[in-house]
């Protein structure tokens, strides 16, 4: 079983949509969850991240995780053609030797 | 505009070849990585380096090999190249000590191709 699942899609929305995407994972150790967004022929790039559980907002972006269920999602309100990209759920470990874990990632497209 | 920057983008090479893909930083990070992405797969770490004369093997089994003389370049090497090697590499750096806060700064990732 894979430490992280994600809905690998592609989900296409309309512009204006609110876009849910989704991580789960298995692994307990997971303090902080970061998102990453990678647009097509360009690396990854962090787009935000949480601490444990809670919800964190940055613009038309908030950040949900859900630790009793070990579920991880990200909201794009009032979504953009210009959000259109693959994103990933990249939960980590705290410690010394701080490990990520990166999903397959979610394509999204978001239609004018 | 990224400041990490990884040469050549794209490379087809034969079978057996000898490689070395550049990976070169000007943000002064001292923890760099190299990553292999293939479609619809998560990103798998193969190498990283905590410093100069620093380097240690990630969580997936790979015939390259990595160097760290200098802070700012972390190239990689495979010295027999196969199919089974065709992937992309993306190369990464980050600062201080939290990768969470801070994030890794990718580069835009060489597409090589072993025929």
């Amino acid at each position: 079983q894979k430490e992280v699942e994600q809905d690998p899609g592609p989900l296409s929305v309309p512009e204006g949509a609110i876009v849910s995407l989704n991580c789960t994972y298995s692994n307990s150790a997971f303090q902080y969850f970061m998102w990453y967004r990678q647009y097509s022929r360009k690396g990854p790039e962090l787009l935000m991240y949480t601490y444990s559980s809670g919800n964190k907002e940055d613009g038309r972006f908030t950040a949900q995780v859900d630790k009793s269920s070990k579920y991880i999602s990200l909201f794009i309100r009032d979504s953009q053609p210009s959000d259109s990209a693959t994103y990933l759920c990249a939960p980590s470990n705290s410690g010394g030797y701080q490990k990520v874990t990166f999903g397959t990632g979610t394509k999204l497209q978001v239609i004018p | 505009e990224a400041d990490i920057y990884q040469t050549p983008r794209y490379l087809v090479i034969g079978t057996g070849k000898k490689i070395t893909l550049e990976c070169s930083q000007t943000m002064g990070h001292d923890k760099m990585y190299w990553y292999q992405q293939d479609p619809g797969m998560e990103l798998h770490l193969i190498h990283y380096s905590y410093g100069v004369n620093s380097t240690e093997k990630g969580d997936l089994s790979s015939e390259s090999t990595v160097s760290r003389i200098r802070t700012e370049h972390f190239p990689l090497t495979l010295e027999s190249a196969r199919p089974s090697h065709t992937s992309q590499y993306l190369c990464a750096s980050t600062k201080g000590d939290s990768i969470y806060s801070y994030g890794y700064t990718f580069g835009s990732g060489t597409r090589l191709t072993v025929v």
